[in-house]
């Protein structure tokens, strides 16, 4: 069974960092691309980031961008998101996501963990 | 990266169809058929519908259908039934590795 379980949210000032964890299992997890994607309390999802099986390619959402740096390590089954430079809209409970095709990518998102909540503020 | 432009909401009766209408642009979906459409049910994460346009995950009911035409990508639920009271995002590759979703629309089955 896909188990996808993010950690590292939490109450934190504007302009401070943060690091999100997401352990994943029940998949070669070395296989797939993996993303994160956010939605602010009562809002939309959006995109944040995603990063290829072999960390090769990775894109970022403009809003993120120069701020955020997304991350994996293929030998503990794990992604991560580094965020810097917070502020408050980035407040928004923030999810793991598998992508669904292996090595080749799709960016179509098949598991999701439950997420995690990240709130920016002073 | 702008967002896709989704109805906020849609509503319709039990065994009605209903269709949710995606706009984007010749950057999004005009220019790939990586289209994906994800129901939310309140207080649980997105669920894959579709992909690739019109595509089902197993498991997925033939009562989901999507298509595409120019900008414009559409998800239709027939046979509409109580559980598919939800929230359904659309998605679409928007090229160099990034990814737009649109706000939502939120169907209620009357």
């Amino acid at each position: 069974e896909v188990q996808l379980v993010e950690s590292g949210g939490g109450l934190v000032q504007p302009g401070r960092s943060l690091r999100l964890s997401c352990a994943a299992s029940g998949f070669t997890f070395d296989d797939y691309a993996m993303h994160w994607v956010r939605q602010a309390p009562g809002k939309g999802l959006e995109w944040v980031s995603g990063i290829s099986w072999n960390s090769g390619s990775i894109g970022y959402a403009d809003s993120v961008k120069g701020r955020f740096t997304i991350s994996r390590d293929n030998a503990k089954n794990s992604l991560y998101l580094q965020m810097n430079s917070l502020r408050a809209e980035d407040t928004a409970l923030y999810y793991c996501a598998k992508d669904l095709y292996s090595r080749s990518g799709s960016y179509y998102f098949d598991y999701w963990g439950q997420g995690t909540l990240v709130t920016v503020s002073s | 990266q702008s967002a896709l432009t989704q109805p906020a909401s849609v509503s319709g009766s039990p065994g009605q169809s209903i269709t949710i209408s995606c706009t984007g642009t010749s950057s999004d979906v005009g220019s790939y058929n990586l289209v994906s459409w994800y129901q939310q049910h309140p207080g649980k994460a997105p669920k894959l519908m579709i992909y690739e346009v019109s595509k089902r995950p197993s498991g997925v009911s033939n009562r989901f259908s999507g298509s595409k035409s120019g900008n414009t990508a559409s998800l239709t639920i027939s046979g509409l039934q109580a559980e598919d009271e939800a929230d359904y995002y659309c998605c679409s590759y928007a090229g160099s590795s990034s990814v737009v979703f649109g706000g939502g629309t939120k169907l209620t089955v009357l």
